[in-house]
């Protein structure tokens, strides 16, 4: 058990729509990585938030948001939700002594039907 | 051309066997080296962590960084069944925001 956690584990939902994935960090952690991982692309980065603030972009699309809060858990915001963006999105938090090491939380599966 | 290329294999090897995994690299900028060990529709799970060159042995598992050659491994020794996974080499560096850039993955799978 890496003390990330995401909800939740599964969604399956229509075209169109829009779906809100939950991540809390380990402990301690300040930041926060989304990752998308789906079969013809690998795992991807989409975004990084540092103590509530967006650090770095990766390959995220417009129809994608994150937050940080203060609590430090984030969330990521798909919306007009197309076939293609079923995937498994991953959430990583770092910010211990060794920051480049990233913990990973168990994933939602998104399915877009 | 990826930045970092990783043979998807599938790959399997008897139990007891030493397993070489590898990968390539383009970007001369990363820095750090990571390995990590997914199981099938699980987060992958961090294994082993490499700064700049040099080895790094835990346990079975031995990780490699050659940056002159932009080459990384992984050798696990006396390998189990319960190391049959996908094997993900990782890579960052600092001016990157430290996001981490996979490789595709490499299946791994020991029968007894």
């Amino acid at each position: 058990d890496s003390g990330v956690t995401q909800t939740p584990k599964h969604l399956i939902t229509a075209t169109g729509q829009r779906v809100t994935l939950r991540c809390s960090p380990r402990s301690g952690d300040l930041s926060v990585y989304w990752y998308q991982q789906s079969l013809d692309q690998g795992l991807q980065f989409l975004i990084q938030y540092y103590n509530g603030e967006e650090r770095a972009k990766g390959n995220i699309l417009e129809r994608f948001s994150a937050q940080q809060f203060p609590d430090l858990h984030s969330e990521l915001n798909l919306s007009s939700l197309e076939l293609g963006d079923s995937a498994l999105y991953f959430c990583a938090s770092t910010g211990g002594r060794r920051s480049n090491t990233q913990y990973f939380g168990p994933g939602t599966r998104l399915t877009v039907l | 051309q990826k930045e970092v290329e990783q043979d998807p294999g599938p790959l399997s090897v008897p139990e007891g066997a030493i397993v070489s995994l590898n990968c390539t690299y383009s970007n001369s900028a990363f820095q750090y080296f990571m390995w990590y060990r997914q199981y099938s529709r699980k987060g992958p799970e961090l294994l082993m962590y490499t700064y700049s060159s040099g080895n790094k042995e835990d346990g079975r598992f031995t990780a490699q960084v050659d940056k002159s050659s932009k080459y990384i491994s992984l050798f696990i020794r006396d390998s189990q069944p319960s190391d049959s996974a996908t094997y993900l080499c990782a890579m960052s560096f600092t001016g990157g925001g430290n996001k981490l850039t996979f490789g595709t993955g490499t299946q791994l799978k020991v029968e007894l």
